[in-house]
């Protein structure tokens, strides 16, 4: 199956950094979403991305297809910023299933 | 809020035992997708279903099961459960082609 490698697996920012969170995957993609699972447990969705780019407030995603990548911009991180972000995929022959990688781990320190 | 409600937030039992887990998707959402969340294996698809119908089986379990019902909402129901199987347990929806949203999760923790 597709293979979905987050990468950092780690970061700790100062409040107000700036901070770019990669996902790269092995096969083509049908859709591509970025989750940020909060302190609490719950995984809320930041963006729907199979290509292209898209910007909601101080966070920004692109997906660039034909090279298997994706970026998760933040900017002028907040303490409640921290959590684990995901990048899951859905590609042609697993279905609509989503395939998570592993996460980065976020720490915004005030 | 993503509008998908589950039941119960945590669940305790002892090795041994059945639970069942309930999900109620979106407004209007057809698929439903259980996920399971635990430290060693990550975030893992475990079934999907599509207007009652199962669409796709995931790292699924024997001893785990599911269904949905006619009013959409589903059941994840877990037996013979082994400390192995302590998790958070998530439910999402999706319109067609639509974003996967994800309820609160259920938190079961197996003693």
């Amino acid at each position: 199956g597709i293979q979905v490698e987050q990468s950092p697996p780690d970061l700790i920012l100062q409040e107000g950094a700036n901070s770019t969170l990669r996902c790269n995957f092995s096969d083509s993609v049908n859709n591509l979403q970025w989750f940020h699972q909060n302190p609490w447990g719950q995984l809320i969705n930041l963006f729907y991305i199979p290509s292209g780019t898209k910007q909601n407030g101080r966070l920004s995603a692109t997906t660039v297809a034909t090279e298997r990548y994706s970026l998760l911009y933040i900017s002028s991180s907040q303490t409640t910023d921290s959590g684990v972000y995901f990048c899951a995929v859905e590609t042609e022959t697993s279905g609509s299933r989503l395939t998570f990688g592993e996460g980065t781990q976020l720490t915004v320190n005030p | 809020d993503s509008g998908v409600t589950q039941t119960p937030k945590h669940l305790i039992t002892a090795t041994g035992q059945r639970v069942t887990l309930r999900c109620s998707p979106r407004s209007g959402d057809l698929s439903v997708y259980w996920y399971q969340q635990s430290l060693d294996q990550g975030l893992q698809f475990l079934i999907q279903y599509y207007n009652g119908e199962e669409r796709a089986k995931g790292n699924i379990l024997e001893r785990f099961s599911a269904q949905q019902f006619p009013d959409l909402h589903s059941e994840l129901n877990l037996s013979s459960l082994e400390l192995g199987d302590s998790a958070l347990y998530f439910c999402a929806s999706s319109g067609p082609g639509d974003t996967q949203y994800f309820g609160p999760g259920t938190r079961l923790t197996v003693l």
